[in-house]
């Protein structure tokens, strides 16, 4: 039981171009919607993250689009570059107790290859 | 400021073994948690801690378990290890309260042979 979906399973870009990944969720408690970045042999990294009070989130190149109407939401990276290339991972998780989010779910992963 | 750290990086066992995986969380983060992450896939959630308590657990065996201690650092342990136990074990910390971000070290290596 796949709670969170992610595609393409793999992208391939040209420099400049913009670069968009996709996923969607069934558990509609989630209310937490992060985007990781993970290169080889490190830990995935937080780029960008998003709460359903908003449709759209925007930090530099990175933007995420949030339609909690039909359970999806997007990464767009604008004027990709080769330093880009990495696998991006989308994730979901819903307030635990005490306050805070734990037990991320994360999606299978997509890797970008950002062609010079 | 020092990151999430793990150690050892890379370990390599066999069939049957027992294994234990270190973590010290970001200093002032209290809370840590624990991913598998198999090749070619996202990560698993595999347990929580906050304040040596354990706050969730995912869908694993009882061969794995963990600890907190009083520093916050934090230890997995994984008995009787199988095959299909071979993965990147990761260590993320975080400071509950508000926007939790979960911050992740850069894994454990482990291969079971």
């Amino acid at each position: 039981q796949q709670q969170v979906k992610q595609s393409p399973q793999s992208l391939i870009v040209q420099k400049g171009g913009i670069s968009i990944i996709n996923c969607a969720y069934e558990n509609t408690a989630f209310d937490y919607f992060p985007w990781y970045q993970q290169f080889p042999g490190k830990g995935p990294a937080l780029l960008i993250a998003i709460r359903p009070d908003v449709s759209e989130k925007k930090e530099g190149r990175f933007t995420i689009s949030f339609n909690k109407s039909a359970k999806q939401f997007s990464l767009h990276i604008m004027d990709s570059q080769p330093g880009d290339s990495a696998t991006y991972f989308c994730a979901a998780s819903k307030e635990g107790s005490g306050g805070s989010n734990y037990k991320l779910t994360f999606g299978k992963g997509t890797l970008l290859t950002v062609n010079p | 400021d020092a990151g999430v750290t793990q150690s050892p990086t890379h370990l390599i066992k066999t069939r049957g073994q027992h294994v234990t995986l270190r973590c010290s969380p970001i200093s002032g983060h209290k809370s840590v948690s624990w991913y598998q992450q198999v090749l070619g896939q996202g990560p698993q959630f595999i347990f929580q801690y906050y304040e040596k308590e354990e706050r969730g657990r995912g869908n694993f065996p009882d061969r794995f378990s963990a600890r907190q201690f009083p520093n916050y650092s934090s230890e997995l342990n994984v008995n009787a290890l199988l095959l299909g136990d071979s993965a990147l074990y990761l260590c993320a910390s975080s400071s509950p309260g508000g926007e939790e971000t979960q911050y992740f070290g850069p894994g454990t290596r482990l291969l079971v042979l």
